[in-house]
């Protein structure tokens, strides 16, 4: 079964700053998916990036961006130019690629509480 | 864009009554959706993946004959809390995805208060 681990219960940063989120995922596959959703207190989930795994390049949204090693089994999120809006839980999770898309689910980590100081 | 919309919101019952929860796809066809429950401070856990037209699987430790799951059709998943008591009060959100699709679509989710 895939695990799914976030080590950083909380994180704060400086409005303007650049904050890091760190994920890793232990898993026997060799294809999947990486998400990053943020929840904020409206508890609507909402995605922030997604990874393939058979992609190297590091995906990128605006702000934000991930640094994937698959070899280690990382996947942090890279928030730039940290806004107040940024504030929210973020989940990473992951997702098998064995089957049609719609079949598998996702497996969550706990999750980094992330606060925006202004 | 695709929307999965869950109905309701908010709901207060009493205790040993039952409740039900939806979760619609409003502009797709999703074979399968999954129910996820959220304790506060805590992430999503799996409870069932919901298949059209057969019965759900329910992840170990989540009780079947008390989280009832019906995929009546490919639009329409409906979740029902039986025999309700206050532990099972919490947050309870659905996801789906097109059958053809690569994204991932969530409901609003629907806060359960058992009184």
């Amino acid at each position: 079964a895939q695990t799914v681990t976030q080590s950083q219960p909380e994180m704060s940063v400086q409005e303007a700053e650049t904050v890091t989120l760190s994920c890793t995922y232990d898993t026997s596959e060799s294809d999947y998916y990486l998400f990053w959703y943020k929840q904020p207190p409206s508890r609507q989930m909402i995605l922030v990036i997604r990874q393939e795994a058979y992609k190297q390049q590091n995906a990128t949204e605006n702000r934000f961006s991930v640094n994937f090693q698959k070899a280690a089994k990382s996947f942090s999120l890279k928030i730039s130019d940290s806004q107040l809006g940024d504030a929210a839980m973020y989940f990473c999770a992951y997702r098998s690629r064995r089957s049609n898309f719609g079949n598998e689910k996702l497996t969550f980590g706990t999750g980094t509480r992330l606060t925006i100081i202004p | 864009g695709a929307v999965v919309s869950q109905h309701p919101s908010w709901v207060i019952c009493k205790s040993g009554t039952s409740v039900k929860i939806e979760c619609r796809s409003l502009d797709f066809q999703a074979t399968t959706m999954f129910w996820y429950r959220q304790f506060p401070k805590q992430s999503l856990m799996l409870m069932a993946t919901s298949n059209e037209g057969s019965k759900a699987t329910y992840e170990q430790g989540v009780e079947k004959d008390k989280f009832l799951i019906n995929h009546a059709s490919l639009t329409l998943s409906t979740l029902t809390v039986t025999s309700a008591h206050p532990e099972d009060s919490s947050f309870y959100i659905c996801s789906a995805s097109p059958f053809s699709g690569n994204t991932i679509y969530f409901g609003e989710g629907s806060w359960l208060t058992v009184v």
